[in-house]
């Protein structure tokens, strides 16, 4: 299965400031997502990140908040923009190959806000 | 919208103990339905994944059984051992365009030695 890199592993933020995690993968993935896991809660995913175009969105989820990037097939970057404490969670990227292949996740990176 | 509930949320049996793990999803539609695990700090590991047209799958002491039109799934670990502490997950994938997986909150395994 692919090797999925995270970075950074952690941080600690202050309110309003916006933070770029990125996502590596060691070989090139059809389809790479963005997930949130809060506090006690499942994951949500937040969107698809395209090759090539906009990503897409869950509801609830806009691209203002979490713009996301994919300039080539095997790294992506999620941004949380001018964050509150509410956004203190753990984002993960995960990739696949669609059709019955599992997704693969990164070990996720945990955000604390201030 | 596809919803998974999974039960128990937390379950703590001594080792050497079988059990089973439970997973629940209000759509029958699905793609498939994958297990993972994911251990304190860590991402997701997967487990096993069941096609839509399979009723189980099996990787050494566990299986995973898949009954669509109920929208069930279990988890069976067999032999339990300190090792297998963690947090499960169970994930049911829509079809279409984007396999977007929707995760229960999981059940946390506590095996004691």
């Amino acid at each position: 299965s692919a090797v999925i890199s995270q970075k950074p592993s952690r941080d600690i933020c202050q309110r309003g400031t916006s933070l770029t995690i990125q996502c590596q993968v060691d070989s090139q993935v059809t389809m790479m997502f963005w997930y949130r896991q809060q506090p006690g809660q499942s994951l949500t995913l937040i969107a698809t990140a395209n090759q090539g175009s906009e990503a897409t969105y869950e509801s609830g989820f806009v691209i203002d908040k979490f713009p996301i990037s994919r300039p080539n097939l095997t790294f992506s970057t999620l941004t949380v923009s001018n964050m509150s404490p509410e956004d203190s969670s753990i984002y993960l990227c995960s990739v696949g190959s669609g059709g019955n292949q599992p997704q693969h996740f990164g070990d996720g990176t945990r955000l604390s806000i201030l | 919208k596809q919803e998974v509930t999974q039960i128990p949320a937390a379950l703590s049996v001594p080792e050497g103990e079988n059990l089973v793990l439970n997973c629940s999803f209000t759509d029958s539609a699905i793609y498939n339905l994958q297990w993972f695990r994911q251990d304190p700090g860590k991402g997701l590991t997967s487990l096993l994944l069941i096609q839509s047209s399979q009723r189980e799958q099996t990787s050494g002491r566990l299986n995973a059984s898949l009954d669509k039109s109920s929208g069930r799934s279990t988890l069976y670990i067999a032999a339990s051992q300190p090792g297998d502490s963690a947090t499960y997950l169970c994930a049911a994938v829509s079809g279409g365009s984007n396999y977007k997986l929707t995760f229960g909150k999981g059940t946390l395994l506590t095996v004691n030695p």
